[in-house]
């Protein structure tokens, strides 16, 4: 079973302050995704990380997947209230019969106060 | 880009009915749907796997009896909440998967709000 540890779960910070959500797992993951997603709303895809190390870059939002690729974490900076939402890392582990099938995160509750 | 379509949005059912939700890729073929369960201010919890033309694959804890899955064709499956009491109220997920690499992305649905009186 693979398991994606998220924290913090709960995130409350000010308006134009920097923040960072990691993952964690003992497992390897073939790639890594980060999502947004609002109250009754589905999730929606912000970033997807394939190679290890790798970095990338989503205008304030900076994503980060581990060396080993069993980690990654995801920094904002200057944070706006417009960046409230429900953050979830999700992995994607190729393996078994089921090509997209993602381990989710327990999730990360931001608000952003102005 | 492509497109899920879940349906309904919200709906409302007595206990003691059933409740069809519907999952539709519109503009790609998906062999593989996913539903997930999500609770108030949580993750999402995966049901099951949908696989078009044979059985779904249900994660531990769910009852396959209960959540009916059917996935007849290529760009719908459906999930049905069957005897539905107040403790299946919850946001039901779909998500679709779209063949083309490790990086491809799943395209979720917007989810269905259940509520069961």
């Amino acid at each position: 079973t693979q398991l994606l540890e998220q924290s913090p779960q709960f995130l409350s910070i000010q308006e134009g302050e920097n923040l960072t959500v990691y993952c964690n797992s003992s497992s390897v993951f073939s790639s890594l995704q980060w999502y947004r997603q609002e109250p009754g709303e589905g999730p929606v895809l912000l970033v997807t990380v394939v190679t290890g190390g790798e970095v990338k870059k989503l205008k304030r939002l900076t994503f980060q997947f581990g060396d080993a690729r069993k980690d990654s974490s995801l920094h904002i900076t200057a944070a706006q209230t417009g960046d409230t939402g429900l953050y979830l890392c999700a992995g994607a582990y190729r393996g078994g019969t089921s090509y997209g099938k993602l381990t989710f995160g327990q999730g990360t509750i931001l608000t952003v106060h102005p | 880009g492509a497109v899920v379509s879940q349906h309904p949005s919200r709906v409302i059912c007595k206990s003691g009915t059933s409740v069809k939700i519907e999952c539709r890729s519109l503009d790609f073929q998906a062999t593989t749907m996913f539903w997930y369960r999500q609770f108030p201010k949580q993750s999402l919890m995966l049901m099951a796997t949908s696989n078009e033309g044979s059985k779904a694959t249900y994660e531990q804890g769910v009852e396959k009896d209960k959540f009916l899955i059917n996935h007849a064709s290529l760009t719908l499956s459906t999930l049905t909440v069957t005897s539905a009491h107040p403790e299946d109220s919850s946001f039901y997920i779909c998500s679709a998967y779209q063949p083309g690499g490790i990086s491809s992305p799943l395209h979720f649905g917007n989810g269905t709000r259940l509520t069961v009186t």
